[in-house]
């Protein structure tokens, strides 16, 4: 099993709808997480952390469900700019240094 | 404010010639740092992590080498590059273990 494991998409959306992205990881113990944006042939780009309790930032709202190991990403009124590939990733601390692992990411495509 | 250098932005080698990419980041001390690897239309993968100066853990067997001579300095290396080894490589730096990364902007490697 993967350690993180994002559902690949593409989705392809329409300007304005709503769309979800699902995460699960694999090792309890880990402690931080995050989502990445990662535009094309460039280099990712943090997007936002994610909490227990939620949390939201404009139009996107992450979740955390530590119970079953799992992360989403809800983005609100998509727009066209919201194109890119969003990249999950799990924080482990190893007992010697923090080891960030990225799923290999869904491609999200906004369309007119 | 903090800043990460990556050089070069890209780079052509040809196979069994050795590599050299240099990442250093300035405005912060005693980071973690990160070299990952992407290639075509995958994820990333984690290579080397770092918590101090000569302190390097390696994810994955492979031809290539990491070495951190100075605190905010991350080489990447290979004696003899193979055909498999072109991708996208991407060094990070992150605080401390629960805090997120960010990367420079990548050097897009083409061994032929």
């Amino acid at each position: 099993r993967k350690e993180v494991e994002q559902d690949p998409g593409p989705f392809n959306v329409p300007e304005g709808a709503t769309v979800a992205f699902n995460c699960t990881y694999s090792n309890s113990a880990s402690q931080s997480f995050f989502w990445y944006r990662q535009d094309c042939r460039k280099e990712p780009k943090l997007l936002m952390s994610v909490y227990s309790s939620g949390n939201e930032d404009g139009r996107f709202t992450a979740q955390l469900n530590r119970a079953s190991q799992y992360i989403s990403l809800l983005i609100r009124d998509s727009k066209l700019s919201d194109s890119a590939t969003y990249l999950c990733v799990v924080n482990t601390y190893t007992g010697t240094a923090s080891k960030l692992t990225f799923g290999t990411g869904t491609r999200l495509q906004v369309t007119l | 404010s903090q800043t990460i250098h990556q050089w070069p932005a890209t780079l052509v080698q040809p196979v069994g010639s050795p590599l050299s990419l240099e990442c250093t980041v300035e405005g912060t001390s005693n980071p973690n740092l990160y070299w990952y690897r992407q290639a075509a239309g995958r994820g990333l993968q984690l290579l080397f992590y770092s918590v101090g100066i000569g302190q390097i853990s390696s994810e994955v067997p492979q031809n290539l080498s990491a070495s951190r001579p100075q605190d905010r300095q991350f080489i990447l290396s290979s004696k003899k590059l193979l055909l498999s080894d072109s991708g996208f490589y991407l060094c990070a730096w992150s605080h401390d273990r629960r805090t997120e990364a960010f990367f420079g902007q990548g050097t897009r490697l083409t061994v032929v």
